[in-house]
């Protein structure tokens, strides 16, 4: 099993223009996540998705999209990117509920917006 | 939002001591998690603490939370130059579904 995979790695990105990061998941989990990392900041939550057509807002979804259409795939997508948007952008997933629950990470993307 | 800190930021020691890296938080989580990253990739989780007081150990490193289940802490003993990393606590907050929250985290270096 691959886990959870992400593309692009790293990306430059002029301000106002748009993109999707990738990610991919073959764990059959219900449960994904989009995150950001900021230096010092830890990890935020940017959107969450329990399920194929189903997404809510985390702590921090301005200036970001995502939809899931399958179980697999829970792509981000940024409109009118602006600089604040700068960090490392991780997706995970989980298989189910309870609090103990693990996340799986993929590697990141590393976004820049210049 | 519940915000949980972690104390100290960074931690640099020598290979052989012993280190001990907090997580508090003024809420109560109905779990923890310890998870640790290396440069250039995602967390990877090392352990999960769900009742208040638990100990858990995980070859040289200690996990507890704490017995009102609002802070929780990590010790490693004899650290190795293969224990560092950036360490992350995350917390489940009660009626979240079990999203979690994350520390800023604490840079470990070891050096041989």
């Amino acid at each position: 099993n691959a886990g959870v995979t992400q593309t692009p790695k790293f990306r430059i990105l002029k301000i106002g223009q748009s993109m999707t990061l990738q990610c991919t998941q073959d764990m059959n989990h219900n449960y994904m996540y989009w995150y950001r990392q900021d230096p010092g900041m830890g990890l935020k939550l940017i959107y969450y998705s329990v399920g194929a057509g189903i997404t809510d807002k985390g702590e921090v979804p301005n200036g970001y999209n995502v939809s899931r259409s399958t179980t697999e795939d829970f792509p981000l997508r940024l409109e009118l990117a602006a600089p604040s948007q700068t960090s490392v952008y991780f997706c995970a997933s989980s298989r189910g509920t309870g609090p103990s629950r693990e996340q799986y990470f993929g590697p990141g993307t590393r976004l820049t917006v210049t | 939002t519940q915000l949980l800190e972690q104390s100290p930021q960074f931690l640099s020691i020598q290979e052989g001591e012993n280190l001990t890296v907090y997580c508090n938080s003024s809420s109560v989580f109905s779990s923890l998690q310890w998870y640790r990253q290396e440069p250039g990739e995602g967390p990877v989780l090392l352990v999960t603490v769900v009742t208040g007081g638990e100990v858990k150990k995980l070859k040289r490193l200690t996990f507890q939370f704490g017995d009102a289940r609002k802070d929780s802490s990590l010790h490693i003993t004899a650290a190795q130059p293969g224990d560092t990393g950036l360490y992350l606590c995350a917390g489940t907050a009660p009626d979240s579904w079990g999203k979690l929250q994350f520390g800023a985290g604490t840079q470990v270096v070891v050096t041989p």
